[in-house]
């Protein structure tokens, strides 16, 4: 199946500071990609809706100063959490649109702690 | 907002026996994905459904989608430890759209 890959898997930061996630699709085109977070023993939550080449659509309480992504390729979107905070903890993770396929694929997702 | 409620929330069986997990909301999907995810992990796809009253079957785990495409549920028999996990179904408003995630339902099959 498609693969979809994610960086860094796991990153720690201090409060105040932001942090880039990078979400690839490693072997095929993805137009839109997805951002989800998760917090623990919770369900998946979507964020936003990468869109390559135009601004991304959030979803209802979402920050969009505070997430900001960026999809400046058909296999690149990159979120970053900007003055991150503890409640900002949390496993990001991104789903990328195989339009050939109709299918979304997840990446491995990224854990976020914000000491 | 679609929501989709997801039963049960949490369930422990023996080896051996079989269990439904149920996915039910009040709105239409025009599809409807059942993934599985390990801690630490992302969710990895067992299935889509799409037609009203598909059924398909992977193994011991059989997915079906309901007549009116609000519900699905996810059967799987002669349940094995190696079925532990959270199994969440997801819900697509369109093709190009984000997904909607159930809950979840934790499942523990003991030996």
């Amino acid at each position: 199946g498609a693969v979809v890959s994610q960086h860094p898997s796991w990153v720690i930061c201090k409060s105040g500071t932001s942090v880039k996630i990078e979400c690839r699709s490693l072997d095929f085109q993805a137009t839109t990609m997805f951002w989800y977070r998760q917090f623990p023993k919770q369900s998946l939550m979507l964020m936003a809706t990468s869109n390559e080449g135009s601004k991304a659509t959030y979803e209802q309480g979402v920050e969009k100063d505070k997430f900001l992504i960026n999809h400046a390729s058909l296999t690149l979107s990159t979120l970053t959490v900007t003055s991150a905070h503890p409640e900002d903890s949390s496993f990001y993770i991104c789903s990328a649109r195989d339009r050939m396929a109709d299918t979304q694929y997840f990446g491995p997702g990224t854990r976020l702690t914000v000491l | 907002t679609q929501l989709l409620e997801q039963s049960p929330q949490f369930l422990s069986i023996q080896e051996g026996e079989n269990l439904t997990v149920y996915c039910n909301s009040s709105s239409v999907f025009s599809s409807l994905q059942w993934y599985r995810q390990e801690p630490g992990e992302g969710p990895v796809l067992l299935v889509t459904v799409v037609t009203g009253g598909e059924v398909k079957k992977l193994k011991r785990l059989t997915f079906q989608f309901g007549d009116a495409r609000k519900d699905s549920s996810l059967h799987i028999t002669a349940a094995q430890p190696g079925d532990t996990g959270l199994y969440l179904c997801a819900g697509a408003r369109g093709g190009a759209d984000g997904l909607t995630f159930g809950k979840g339902t934790h499942l523990i099959i003991q030996p």
